[in-house]
């Protein structure tokens, strides 16, 4: 069982716009920087958003993030085959004193 | 070039012990916080602990499922991660990853695979 809840699958067709929300607490989405990461299979995951709505160099602006109270979301838009891939929302605990994953999304391009 | 290489992995037994290392270059390592992250088969990601650069204090926060087991350490004259792992257990069988790039983890290596097992 995650801190962050994330629905376990989401899906789309190329070029759709796909949302996946990540759902936490004061204690840690409420109070926290948010971070997104995509995991292609078999992959290494990879930084798609830094604190909460940040892109870093080279990651499309199709992906985009935001945050509100205690929940965060990650807005793919104009999806492509090649977006098929796990993705986790992650953030920082203050009661836990740990870094936090969501359990990951599964994103399928149908 | 950024590059982070994990090595050590292995099939310990149950109540054994193993020690990773993250190889890093291309940036200053010194002045990173690094972090272990891993991956169950077929499950999701879980955060294992982190080690802050010696400038902020080079202190180390572990995640509850290995606090008092692991000991993540870092040897910065050899800019080499280290992670201890003692009293395996068969929940700990993973794909171990060391990470850094503040803010978020921009740089990862490509794991290193750990199986606990009789």
């Amino acid at each position: 069982q995650s801190v962050l809840t994330q629905p376990p699958s989401a899906s789309g067709t190329p070029g759709q716009r796909v949302t996946i929300s990540c759902s936490g607490s004061s204690s840690n989405i409420g109070s926290n920087y948010v971070y997104w990461y995509q995991q292609l299979s078999g992959m290494a995951p990879k930084l798609l958003i830094y604190k909460n709505n940040q892109r870093p160099s080279g990651v499309p602006d199709r992906f985009s993030g935001s945050k509100s109270g205690t929940s965060a979301s990650l807005a793919i838009s104009g999806l492509r085959s090649e977006d098929e891939a796990d993705y986790y929302c992650v953030t920082w605990d203050d009661s836990l004193t740990s870094v936090v994953f969501g359990g990951g999304t599964k994103l399928t391009v149908l | 070039e950024v590059q982070l290489v994990e090595s050590g992995g292995d099939l310990v037994k149950p109540g054994g012990s193993l020690r990773l290392s993250c190889a890093v270059s291309g940036f200053t390592f010194s002045n990173a916080q690094m972090t272990w992250v891993r991956q169950a088969p077929g499950k999701g990601l879980e955060w294992v602990g982190r080690i802050k650069s010696k400038v902020d204090g080079g202190t180390t926060d572990y995640g509850a499922p290995v606090k008092g087991r692991f000991t993540i350490s870092r040897d910065d004259s050899k800019t080499t991660l280290y992670l201890q792992m003692n009293s395996l257990k068969s929940e700990d069988t993973a794909v171990y990853y060391c990470a850094t790039g503040e803010p978020g983890w921009k740089y990862w290596g490509q794991g290193t695979l750990v199986t606990v097992s009789s």
